[in-house]
């Protein structure tokens, strides 16, 4: 089946600092990719969604100047969490879709400020 | 708007014993739908998924789902429960492909030997 990872696993930052999330599709071309975000015990909120190649649309309440994304190749798409905040403490997690319905998931990223 | 209810936040059953857990959607065009599993800290994988071919879709590790459209109803069942079942089970639904899915709460799943 379709493999996503995500790099790093697991970061813990100090607060004000900048952290970068890669998400990448191994064995296939990812057309569209998903940032989503997660608290714990809750369900998974999408952030954004990114297209290879252009501008992420955000959703409402996201804030795009702190949470940049790029879409820079079929199989890579970054989240960079600028100036992070302890309330930005979460599990990050991506998705990516090629030309078909389904979604494959990468194993999250655990976000830690301090 | 399109929605995801899943019905019971936790849901507990028996080692061996039937698991059913419960989906319904909202939507007013055909969907595609699925079902994720996620352990502790881990991403979502999927277990299967509606595409409006067959109504009764199988996936992995023993658990097939129902599509209903009378009942706007997709539920997750498994004739028997294994420990390894445990863990959180979300629903979520798409409307087009390659657009973002909505998710229902999630319900955990506990299994006691």
């Amino acid at each position: 089946g379709a493999v996503v990872s995500q790099h790093p696993s697991r970061v813990i930052c100090k607060s004000g600092t900048s952290v970068k999330i890669e998400c990448r599709s191994l064995d296939f071309q990812a057309t569209t990719m998903f940032w989503y975000r997660q608290f714990p015990k809750q369900s998974l909120m999408l952030m954004a969604t990114s297209n290879e190649g252009s501008k992420a649309t955000y959703e409402q309440g996201v804030e795009k100047d702190k949470f940049l994304i790029n879409h820079a190749s079929l199989t890579l798409s970054t989240l960079t969490v600028t100036s992070a905040h302890p309330e930005d403490s979460s599990f990050y997690i991506c998705s990516a879709s090629g030309s078909q319905e389904t979604q494959y998931f990468g194993p999250g990223t655990r976000l830690l400020v301090l | 708007a399109q929605s995801v209810t899943q019905l019971g936040s936790h849901v507990s059953v028996s080692e061996g014993a039937l698991v059913l857990l419960r989906c319904n959607y909202s939507s007013s065009v055909p969907p595609y739908l699925f079902w994720y599993v996620q352990y502790p800290n881990q991403g979502l994988q999927l277990l299967l998924k509606y595409t409006s071919a067959a109504t009764l879709v199988k996936g992995i590790n023993g658990f097939e789902a129902e599509f209903k459209k009378s009942e706007t109803s997709f539920h997750l069942t498994k004739p028997s429960a294994h420990m390894s079942d445990a863990a959180e089970y979300f629903c979520a639904v798409s409307f087009q492909a390659g657009t973002a899915l909505i998710f229902g709460k999630g319900t955990t799943l506990s299994v006691s030997s």
